[in-house]
């Protein structure tokens, strides 16, 4: 069954530094979203993604955030200086979007820690 | 207010019982609805989705809707020990990036 890949798992990485959380979408889907998770918090939407632009973004992505789909599968996410209030778990999600059907899948996640 | 609304729980119910979680959510355009179940440390599952007004079934899970009353629920049946987790309810405005709110999540513990 497809799935949403997200490589690392785990990054780790001082206040000040550029950080870039990859994903891999399911091949056949359209639109790919991050979210990011704090711990203890809900899941916050960040940024969605469509025919290579960016569709809507969230009050949290400032111009530190950027995504690019750099090939066919590839969607990433890149932190141009990382902040302490950055440390959180990051899910990729994508959709197809047919039909009647919106459904998201998430993938594994990355766990930011900013030290 | 809040977009979307949980009882954080935790819920607790016995193996083999009946249980139901509940979200309100704020936005009256609201199309699409979605479960989904997050064990700690991991991302979010989807478990059902339900787009319009009644009950939809996937096994020992139903999920209602009632859009004139802003409510969505989940009912889990024959609950096993594995279904401990914690059950996020996200709705979708049918903008154009089809993007989902989450609410804070219910922690259910079903006792063995």
């Amino acid at each position: 069954e497809p799935e949403v890949t997200q490589t690392p798992s785990h990054q780790v990485t001082q206040m000040g530094q550029e950080v870039i959380l990859r994903c891999v979408p399911i091949s056949n889907h359209l639109y790919f979203y991050w979210y990011r998770q704090i711990l203890g918090q809900k899941v916050e939407f960040l940024v969605s993604f469509y025919n290579n632009e960016i569709s809507e973004k969230s009050e949290i992505f400032d111009d530190q955030f950027s995504v690019e789909r750099p090939d066919g599968s590839n969607f990433t996410l890149k932190i141009r200086s990382t902040k302490l209030e950055d440390s959180a778990m990051y899910f990729c999600a994508s959709t197809r979007v047919g039909g009647s059907s919106y459904e998201q899948y998430f993938g594994p996640g990355t766990r930011l820690t900013v030290t | 207010q809040k977009e979307v609304e949980q009882n954080s729980g935790p819920l607790s119910v016995p193996e083999g019982a009946i249980a139901s979680l509940n979200c309100t959510y704020s936005d009256r355009v609201s199309q699409s609805f979605f479960w989904y179940r997050q064990y700690s440390g991991k991302s979010p599952e989807l478990i059902m989705s339900i787009y319009s007004n009644g009950d939809k079934e996937d096994g020992r899970f139903t999920a209602q809707l009632n859009k004139a009353s802003q409510y969505v629920s989940l009912l889990i049946r024959d609950s096993q020990p594995s279904d401990s987790a914690t059950y996020l309810c996200a709705v979708g405005r049918g903008d154009s990036s089809y993007k989902l709110i989450f609410g804070s999540g219910t922690r259910l513990l079903v006792r063995p």
